[in-house]
């Protein structure tokens, strides 16, 4: 079975430092991966994602995430964070080629320091 | 263009009563499916409908059902409420053809006393 593992609940950084966000995947092949963010009362709003072909991806706002087959991981990553990303950021996967299921994790929730 | 709508955006209910959720498409999307978010998780997938037809379900008792509309738009019906059915409920709509991103609703949180 699919799931998906993001193991830091929260993570605290400052305003204009560097930014990765940890995801872990178990799938019998390559899935489909992609990153969400959630703001407050809000739905959730799709910052990248990695079918096939190039393994580091370029996502909206800055966003960039990594696949790496052999460590099973795709980390999200940010060079500089603006205090409007605080957020809940979720990792997941899809089955290729199939309906629209996705698996989310668990979410961590980004706090940004001025 | 209107994204995803859904209605109501709040809800209260009370232990065994019953509850309809609503979702527009985005225009020209076929597609629709169902999360619940539950406070603290991801969200968790109920259904997904395309072209009027189940195309997917998840894990979840036979309370909760769902339909597609001609016009795409679609319910999603909850039964006998439990306390544990409290949670924000997010509709997703999408082309329905492979790779099509899902874009979501704000989703309707829905409180069981």
């Amino acid at each position: 079975a699919q799931s998906v593992t993001q193991p830091d609940i929260h993570i605290t950084v400052s305003e204009g430092a560097s930014l990765e966000l940890r995801c872990n995947y178990s799938y019998g092949a390559t899935p489909y991966l992609f990153w969400y963010v959630q703001s407050p009362g809000q739905g959730l709003q799709l910052l990248l994602k990695y079918f096939s072909g190039d393994t580091l991806v370029q996502g909206i706002k800055g966003f960039e995430a990594e696949f790496k087959r052999s460590q099973s991981s795709f980390n999200l990553r940010k060079p500089s964070v603006h205090w409007s990303d605080a957020a809940e950021y979720f990792c997941a996967v899809a089955r290729p080629n199939r309906d629209d299921k996705i698996i989310f994790g668990k979410g961590t929730r980004l706090h940004i320091l001025p | 263009d209107a994204g995803v709508t859904q209605s109501p955006t709040h809800l209260i209910k009370t232990r065994g009563q019953q509850v309809t959720l609503r979702c527009s498409p985005i225009s020209g999307h076929k597609s629709v499916s169902w999360y619940q978010q539950v406070l603290g998780q991801g969200p968790q997938f109920i259904f997904q409908y395309y072209e009027k037809e189940e195309r997917g379900r998840g894990n979840f008792p036979d309370r909760f059902s769902a339909r597609q509309f001609p016009n795409y738009s679609s319910e999603l019906n909850v039964n006998a409420l439990l306390l544990g059915d409290s949670a924000l409920y997010l509709c997703a709509s999408s082309l329905g053809q492979v790779n099509s991103p899902l874009h979501f609703g704000n989703g309707t949180r829905l409180t069981v006393t």
